[in-house]
């Protein structure tokens, strides 16, 4: 079946730092792969996505590029701000079926 | 445009009674998702609606969980009876119900469930 990996959390970084969020996948044929944030107190939110190999999804400075030879999508961002504190979600949706299967979510901190 | 909306944001019952919560989706979307998740770990659907009718619930506990949309708008979903193990949040979401992969999903704030 369907399976999405993150890696362990939770992530704590100095403002302006380097991110990388890593996440591998399981799927039958050929998935589209999304990045949901949930902010403190709020709803998940699409972050960005991408529906086919080699595609790269980007917005608010984060960039994810779909690699389907490693079967990775990793989350990445040059310089994260203390706003940029959430829990980020890795997610698949493959098949006929129009469902989400998501990894268990990072929680990331960023100190002033 | 209004986003998905839920209530309520907060429930605190005991075990063995009974909870439903309600969903009304962004207007003109067609396809409705009931999400839950445990505190932990990503969020796992429960069913799936298209319009009025079930697409996918292959993982709802059916002797305890039923859901319905009636109209094909909002919806609820209800517990009876409740277990310690169905603490979570429920989430809903919406989307406009294209067969593309491309078609997002928009979620709601979600309900905490707190089963004493």
């Amino acid at each position: 079946g369907n399976s999405v990996t993150q890696m362990e959390g939770p992530v704590t970084l100095s403002e302006e730092a380097f991110l990388t969020i890593n996440c591998t996948y399981t799927a039958t044929g050929y998935p589209s792969l999304f990045w949901y944030v949930q902010y403190p107190g709020e709803g998940l939110q699409l972050l960005l996505k991408a529906t086919k190999a080699d595609d790269k999804g980007s917005n608010k400075g984060f960039e994810a590029t779909y690699r389907k030879e490693t079967t990775s999508f990793h989350l990445e961002k040059g310089s994260v701000q203390v706003s940029d504190s959430a829990v980020y979600f890795c997610a698949l949706r493959a098949g006929a079926n129009s469902k989400l299967t998501f990894g268990k979510g990072i929680t990331l901190s960023v100190r002033p | 445009e209004a986003g998905v909306a839920q209530s309520p944001r907060y429930k605190i019952i005991e075990k063995r009674q009974s909870v439903a919560f309600w969903c009304n989706p962004i207007s003109g979307h067609a396809t409705l998702y009931w999400y839950q998740q445990i505190l932990g770990q990503g969020p796992k659907l429960l069913i799936q609606f298209q319009n009025n009718g079930v697409v996918d619930d292959s993982q709802l506990p059916k002797d305890r969980f039923s859901a319905e949309r009636l109209k094909g708008v909002d919806s609820t979903l209800k517990i009876q009876p409740a277990k310690l193990e169905d603490s979570a949040v429920y989430l809903c979401a919406s989307s406009l119900g294209s067969t593309l992969h491309t078609d997002t999903q928009y979620f709601g704030p979600g309900t905490r469930l707190t089963v004493l």
